[in-house]
């Protein structure tokens, strides 16, 4: 089993849809977890945390569930410069793991 | 905003060279990282060093790769003999310790000829 699995994607939805990406991972263990957004040729960058209370950010919310060792984040009234590639990042003793990524493109 | 840097963006070498690439850290992080990603597919970690010291390494990171931190700023990659499949862009990463947020610099794009 894959250290963190996501759905590769892609998803292609129009502007002002809702759209929500599920992320797994198998370790435990595991004390922190992430969303990263990767554009195309450039360096991922940090999307926000993800807590257990859940937590969101504007349009951005973000959920985890311990007992099943899932991550989801949902985006709301989904934008055309929300396109990108979303990464999943998980976090055991400051060891950070990466899924593959689930690409979005949002049209107009 | 302080954010961590990579030189050269883009490092063009023969098969068979050396390459160091380098990276500067956001200055009050302890942890480092190096990534990679070869075109189209997913981040790879490498490596990570804490206290001087490597920390954990992938089966990626063999006996061709070394890290160091030669001074309180820079943060390098040493590839000592590069093959074609190297190529790829690669990320430095240092991460904070009190938030356990980790910040990439802008990546490192080597092309091995």
């Amino acid at each position: 089993r894959k250290e963190v699995e996501q759905d590769p994607g892609p998803f292609n939805v129009p502007e002002g849809a809702t759209v929500a990406f599920n992320c797994t991972y198998s370790n435990s263990a595991s004390q922190s977890f992430f969303w990263y957004r990767q554009d195309c040729r450039k360096e991922p960058k940090l999307l926000m945390s993800v807590y257990s209370s859940g937590n969101e950010d504007g349009r951005f919310t973000a959920q985890l569930n311990r007992a099943s060792q899932y991550i989801s984040l949902l985006i709301r009234d989904s934008k055309l410069s929300d396109s990108a590639t979303y990464l999943c990042v998980v976090n055991k003793d400051n060891d950070m793991r990466f899924g593959a990524g689930t690409r979005l493109t949002v049209k107009p | 905003e302080p954010e961590v840097t990579q030189t050269p963006s883009h490092q063009v070498t023969q098969m068979g060279q050396e390459v160091i690439l380098r990276c500067v850290p956001i200055s009050n992080h302890l942890y480092f990282y190096w990534y990679r990603q070869i075109l189209g597919q997913k981040v790879e970690f490498l490596v990570s060093f804490y206290n001087n010291e490597i920390s954990e390494k992938s089966e990626i990171f063999d006996d061709q790769f070394s890290v160091e931190r030669p001074d309180g700023s820079n943060f390098t990659l040493k590839i000592r003999s590069t093959k074609l499949e190297d190529s790829a862009m690669y990320f430095c990463a240092s991460m904070s310790l009190t938030s356990g947020e980790q910040f990439f610099g802008p990546g490192t794009r080597l092309t091995v000829l």
